[in-house]
Order: structure tokens, then sequence, then C-alpha cells
């Protein structure tokens, strides 16, 4: 069966500090993968998302970078955070139906 | 592009009762369209989809039903129970596109 892991849990940042969230999927082969930001009680926003490796559609442009460097990993950069970077990201990975990580809850203070 | 409404933003519920949550879509073209339930802290789970060829699908004691002609979708939760208190995410997607498109959620809350 499929199963995503992404790491850290939970993190807390300076502002101005780099950012590297990982995110890896076992299982499948060549899924669908997308990074999700979550403010506190909002809802879910799609940052990227890529269809095969090296290959990268950004939805907001922002201070965030994603990379694909294997086929069921995909990393999430920031060379600055800001302020309003905090919140909890999610990764997602599908085939057709899609289906979230743990999240890592990331603080900039 | 796609744009998904979801009403209410919040619901009370008292336990035993029936919920009912409403989306519309705008992308005639759509035809997958997921529930995800996400608890306090934790990542959105599926918890029920619907294929554009069906009309409605029961799991339990949650239900979807949709309505192409008039592009809405509604999730149905009958005999709630406390664990049900969540936020719940409607979305929807075209064949060939990538990406869901979610609505902004609703807080469900079941009064014991």
């Amino acid at each position: 069966s499929q199963t995503i892991h992404q790491w850290p849990a939970t993190l807390v940042q300076p502002v101005g500090s780099p950012l590297s969230l990982e995110c890896t999927v076992e299982g499948t082969s060549n899924p669908n993968l997308y990074w999700y930001r979550q403010a506190a009680g909002r809802g879910l926003q799609l940052l990227f998302y890529s269809v095969g490796i090296g290959q990268i559609s950004s939805e907001v442009p922002q201070n965030l970078s994603a990379s694909r460097p294997q086929d069921r990993q995909f990393i999430l950069s920031s060379k600055k955070l800001l302020l309003s970077d905090s919140g909890f990201y999610l990764c997602a990975w599908s085939e057709e139906t899609q289906y979230f990580g743990p999240g890592t809850r990331l603080l900039v203070l | 592009g796609e744009n998904v409404e979801q009403h209410p933003s919040t619901l009370s519920v008292q336990e035993g009762d029936s919920a009912v949550i409403k989306c519309t879509y705008s992308d005639s073209a759509s035809n997958y369209f997921p529930w995800y339930k996400q608890e306090l802290g934790k990542r959105p789970q599926l918890i029920i989809d619907i294929r554009s060829n069906v009309g409605e699908k029961k799991d339990q004691r949650i239900a979807v039903t949709l309505n192409k002609t008039a592009k809405h979708f509604s999730l149905h939760i009958t005999e709630t129970q406390p664990e049900d208190s969540a936020v719940y995410f409607c979305a929807a997607r075209d064949f060939g596109n990538e990406k869901l498109t979610f609505g902004t959620g609703t807080r469900l809350t079941i009064i014991p």
C-alpha cells in the first residue's frame, strides 16, 4: 500500500532563515505531487504541483520554491522566510484520488 | 478556471440529527468530487467521493449527492456523533486536470 511521509513534523524558524521541507511517497510510481499551505483556521492553498521529475507548476508567486529531484520526492524551499510563511504545510500525492501527508507545522518568529 | 463555493461555513447539529453541507462548482467539465474531513491539528482525510456518472453514493452514515444540471453536490451525514465534529472540505476536478479545486470548508460541531 502507499504511504506518504513528511518531515519535520514541527519547525520553529527565525525570520530571514532558509527552509527545506521534504516529502516522500512509497508504494507508487510517477505520482502527481502537491504542496499546500493552510493558515490557522483557514482553507487549503495550493502552492506547487508536479506531474513528473523536474516538472514543477507554481500556483502562487511568493518566496517559496519546489523541486522534485526523484520520482517520489518533493521538496519545498525558501531562501528567506517571512512571518507570513507560518502555517501548516501539507504534501499530497495522487494517481486519481488525492491523499495528504501528515503535515509540517511551521512557525516563523 | 474552476470555482467551488461551500456553505455553510459553520454548522452546529444536535447529536443524532443529520447534517448537510452543500457545494457548487462552475466548470461543467468537472467530473470528480471528493469530500475531506479534517480533525483539529490533523491532515485532511478522504471520506467519500463521487464521479459524474453517478448521482448518489453512500457509505454507512455518509452520503454524497450530485446534481450535474445545477452543478452542485452535497454531503449528508446521518445519526451524527461527537466524532463527526471536524472541518469538511469539498473539491472538484475535471478530467485531465491535475489539480483539485477546494471549497473554503465547513466547521461542523456536534452538540452532545
